[in-house]
């Protein structure tokens, strides 16, 4: 079975530039989570997707924003980037809508560097 | 407000030196605890999830405890491949996304 994927693995920005971050979940999970791990913060909850529909986010500003598609992939969107969103994200899946007793699976992380 | 807190930051056993990673939470009501391992470059794996205090779980090496305010993560033997960053987190009060410790930074040396 595969796991979650995630592209691309490395991105190269620069202040004010926008970026789309892509996640495709494992077969037959409808929830989709994104995180952000920067150095030293740990890993921080920004989005949640279930069923196309953005069901909670994190404390980020609206830059940060995404979409659910009927295939349950999802896109990151990040606009006017700051050099404070160089991180990894990560994107998780589970089944079930958000149930609380599925856990979330991980794919490997889109690595952000802004110059 | 909802917490967790993993202790030590980091540290150094040596292979066979047994030791217990702790991890303490402060959320409304817990919905399951979860521990993940995350190797270096990449996503966290996936290793346990315990639900209520007494609970137990086991995985080779690993033995996750859960208590009302605690879980611990308790390593037997350890060999060199069991080097890895352990995250332990919460399902949040406002739903299932979940609240990550800063993790254990463990290093196994032969």
């Amino acid at each position: 079975e595969a796991g979650v994927t995630q592209s691309p693995t490395h991105l190269i920005k620069t202040r004010g530039q926008q970026v789309t971050l892509r996640c495709s979940p494992i077969s037959g999970h409808t929830s989709v989570y994104w995180y952000q791990q920067a150095l030293g913060l740990g890993l921080q909850f920004l989005l949640w997707y279930d069923e196309g529909e953005e069901r909670n986010r994190g404390n980020f500003p609206p830059r940060f924003s995404g979409r659910q598609f009927p295939n349950y992939s999802s896109e990151l969107n990040v606009n006017a980037l700051e050099l404070e969103d160089s991180a990894l994200y990560l994107c998780a899946s589970s089944s079930g809508q958000g149930a609380y007793n599925q856990p979330q699976h991980f794919g490997d992380g889109t690595r952000l560097s802004i110059l | 407000e909802d917490q967790v807190t993993q202790s030590p930051e980091a540290l150094r056993l040596q292979e066979g030196e047994s030791s217990s990673l702790n991890c303490s939470y402060t959320v409304s009501g817990l919905r399951g605890l979860f521990w993940y391992r995350q190797d270096p470059g990449k996503g966290p794996e996936f290793l346990f999830t315990l639900y209520s205090a007494g609970e137990e779980k086991e995985k080779e090496r690993l033995k996750a405890t859960l208590t009302k305010k605690e879980s611990f993560l308790h390593i037997t033997a350890p060999k060199p491949e069991d080097s890895a960053t352990y995250l332990c987190a919460v399902h949040g009060s406002a739903g299932t996304a979940l609240i990550f410790g800063k993790g254990t930074t463990l290093s196994v040396s032969s």
